[in-house]
């Protein structure tokens, strides 16, 4: 069974910084992976969508990376605002249905 | 296009009353997924249609839960009878063409509290 994991769980940081993001998943035979933000009593927004054969993908200050033969993703942010706070989660979907798993998210906070 | 519009926003039960949970989707999309997201469990599956159709219903918890789409433009999440465990955000996406393949686009969810 696909297991998904983000780290860290929490993250603060001063408005300005790069930061990373994490996420490392257990079986490889995925068909994408995607990135998606969160907002308080929202729902969820498709930030990037990487396809297994890609490398990575790239919107504005965001690039995700994806290394499907270690089973893992990061998530880049440039120059973060205090706008970008957010809970960001990652999730793959299996070549074979249409079951997305997630991890359970990292909660961003980003301090003027 | 407004997105996918999801009804009610909050919704507060007593332990045995039935509850529906509402979605409409964007307009043209195949595929209609309904998610739980829990502090415990993070976002599970439910169950998907495409077009119409339910093709997997395994992450259904229980009997208690059962879901219909009648048409293209509408779906509900029934829960009868509702329990305080089934507390929890409900959301509903819908994608096109090769369903959750594809980005997905998500409601703003319908926060259920059984109490």
């Amino acid at each position: 069974k696909q297991e998904v994991t983000q780290i860290p769980a929490a993250l603060s940081v001063p408005e300005g910084e790069n930061l990373v993001l994490n996420c490392s998943f257990t079986d490889s035979a995925i068909y994408n992976l995607q990135w998606f933000r969160q907002d308080p009593g929202k729902g969820l927004t498709s930030l990037l969508l990487i396809q297994s054969s890609q490398r990575e993908q790239t919107s504005g200050r965001l690039n995700a990376s994806l290394d499907k033969s270690s089973g893992r993703s990061t998530l880049y942010i440039a120059a973060s605002q205090p706008g970008d706070s957010a809970t960001y989660l990652c999730a793959v979907i299996p070549y074979n249905n249409n079951d997305m798993r997630f991890g359970a998210g990292t909660r961003l906070t980003v301090k003027p | 296009d407004a997105g996918v519009i999801q009804s009610p926003r909050h919704e507060v039960t007593e332990m045995g009353q039935e509850v529906t949970l509402r979605c409409k989707p964007i307009s043209g999309h195949d595929y209609l997924f309904w998610y739980r997201q829990t502090m415990m469990r993070g976002l599970e599956l439910l169950i998907y249609f495409n077009n119409n159709v339910p093709i997997d219903d395994s992450g259904m918890p229980e009997d208690r839960f059962s879901a219909k789409m009648p048409n293209a433009s509408f779906s509900t999440l029934k829960i009868q009878p509702s329990e305080p465990r089934d507390s929890a955000v409900y959301f509903c996406a819908s994608s096109s063409r090769t369903g959750a393949r594809e980005k997905l686009f998500f409601g703003s969810g319908t926060q259920l509290s059984v109490l």
